[in-house]
């Protein structure tokens, strides 16, 4: 069984660029969730995706968007990159009705 | 969510029972109490939950208060890989989990 894998480990863009992050969720999920976690602070919810549609978002401008596959794989997709979106983004998979959270290792972003 | 409130750091000794305090005074009826932790520069890792029964796993135990206002996480004999940080969570549903800045635990030898 494999866990949830993301990609790449780390990226630096420049402010006003866009950027997209992957994600592979665990072998039998189908709901996969995004996090991004400021640096000190607990990871804060962006959006969760179940049959490739958003299925709830958190506090987050429309630049941030979402995509996931058949295969229950998703990207992450920021616009207009800003300073603060300077964080470490998690992914996150799970069974829909069943209880329990894989999470990945994260993508570590840092906006210059 | 109900909001949870838990000390920002502790200190344990290696070999030592950890207890890990979290306070959720607001919580409903039909919110669990989830933890989760997250050692340095990985995603967090689920380690138990609870609604209203005392439990306990291969990790840890997870005591409720007969009231369901507070909790503790109870590491049974820490190791000095258990340093990490820890977050009480309360939620309801498998929609998402608000995570609180959590308690900074280190593990001394």
């Amino acid at each position: 069984e494999t866990g949830v894998t993301q990609s790449p480990t780390h990226l630096i863009k420049t402010r006003g660029q866009q950027v997209t992050l992957r994600c592979s969720s665990q072998s039998g999920h189908n709901t996969v969730s995004w996090y991004q976690q400021a640096l000190g602070q607990g990871p804060q919810f962006i959006f969760q995706y179940y049959r490739e549609e958003e299925n709830g978002r958190g506090n987050f401008p429309p630049r941030f968007s979402g995509l996931q596959f058949p295969n229950y794989s998703s990207e992450l997709n920021v616009n207009a990159l800003e300073l603060d979106d300077s964080a470490l983004y998690l992914c996150a998979s799970s069974l829909k009705g069943v209880d329990g959270y894989t999470f990945g290792s994260g993508t570590r972003l840092t906006v210059v | 969510d109900a909001k949870t409130t838990q000390p920002t750091s502790m200190d344990c000794a290696e070999g030592r029972a950890a207890n890990l305090p979290c306070n959720h005074s607001t919580i409903s009826g039909n919110e669990y109490v989830y933890w989760y932790r997250q050692i340095h520069s990985q995603g967090p890792q689920y380690i138990i939950h609870g609604l209203k029964n005392n439990e306990t796993n291969e990790m840890a135990s997870l005591i409720i208060t007969e009231d369901r206002k507070s909790s503790t996480l109870i590491l049974p004999h820490a190791t000095l890989r258990d340093t990490a940080v820890y977050y009480c969570i309360v939620r309801v549903g498998d929609y998402k989990l608000s995570f609180g800045a959590g308690t900074t635990v280190t593990v001394r030898a």
